[in-house]
């Protein structure tokens, strides 16, 4: 099966810094890549996604980048600001009737003032 | 819409117990799962299911158990409850798409929260 590697854990920047979380997947045949957020005691929400069709997608601050051949792919916020404080979490899917996105373990990020 | 609705939200089991978490979406969506987070673990899934009648198991099924006997609702029960069932459950949901855009994002409900004593 799919097995999902996000780096760093934790990730600590000053406020107006930019900041990187990289992921890599196992299965080649994985086409879906979403990024969700999660804010300390709430629920995950979809922040940006990319297909695989798609080598980088942008939304104001937030960017994804794709590199299929190395089956990694990046979320990049930058200009953070204290309320991009969350958890971070990347994944991947496949179609084709599977439909079970895989998780990484998250990225702390921390903003500070 | 409501979106996906998650009950209870706070729960307190002794082990050996048994119960039902509630998930309910009023957005017709075909793909419903379950997953728990534990702290640096991620979200793992539990079981899901892509239709009313058709359910399957996760990376961690085991003590679980579900059903789907309508679009709306995809219930998970703890069967005898343990220590280690002690977690954050989340409930999603999420279309089926097609052609190239099959896979879409998934909406989570708030998450019930569960002690295990």
């Amino acid at each position: 099966g799919e097995n999902v590697e996000q780096h760093p854990s934790t990730l600590s920047v000053q406020e107006g810094d930019s900041a990187v979380i990289k992921c890599t997947y196992s299965d080649s045949a994985s086409n879906y890549f979403p990024w969700y957020k999660q804010e300390l005691g709430k629920r995950p929400q979809l922040i940006i996604d990319i297909r695989s069709n798609v080598g980088e997608k942008k939304d104001q601050r937030i960017a994804v980048t794709l590199n299929k051949t190395a089956k990694h792919f990046s979320l990049h916020i930058t200009e953070t600001q204290p309320e991009d404080s969350a958890v971070y979490f990347c994944a991947a899917s496949r179609g084709g009737g599977s439909y079970i996105p895989t998780f990484g373990r998250g990225t702390s990020l921390i903003v500070h003032p | 819409n409501a979106g996906v609705t998650q009950t209870p939200k706070f729960q307190v089991l002794k082990t050996g117990q048994s119960m039902t978490l509630q998930c309910a979406q009023d957005m017709n969506h075909e793909y419903m799962s379950w997953y728990r987070q534990d702290p640096g673990m991620g979200l793992r899934l539990i079981h899901y299911s892509v239709g009313a009648g058709i359910t399957d198991q996760g990376e961690v099924p085991n003590g679980y158990n579900v059903s789907r006997s309508t679009t709306e609702d995809f219930p998970l029960r703890l069967l005898s409850a343990a220590p280690s069932q002690t977690s954050v459950y989340f409930c999603a949901s999420s279309p089926l798409g097609t052609g190239v855009s099959r896979d879409q994002p998934q909406h989570f409900g708030d998450g019930t929260r569960l002690s295990i004593l």
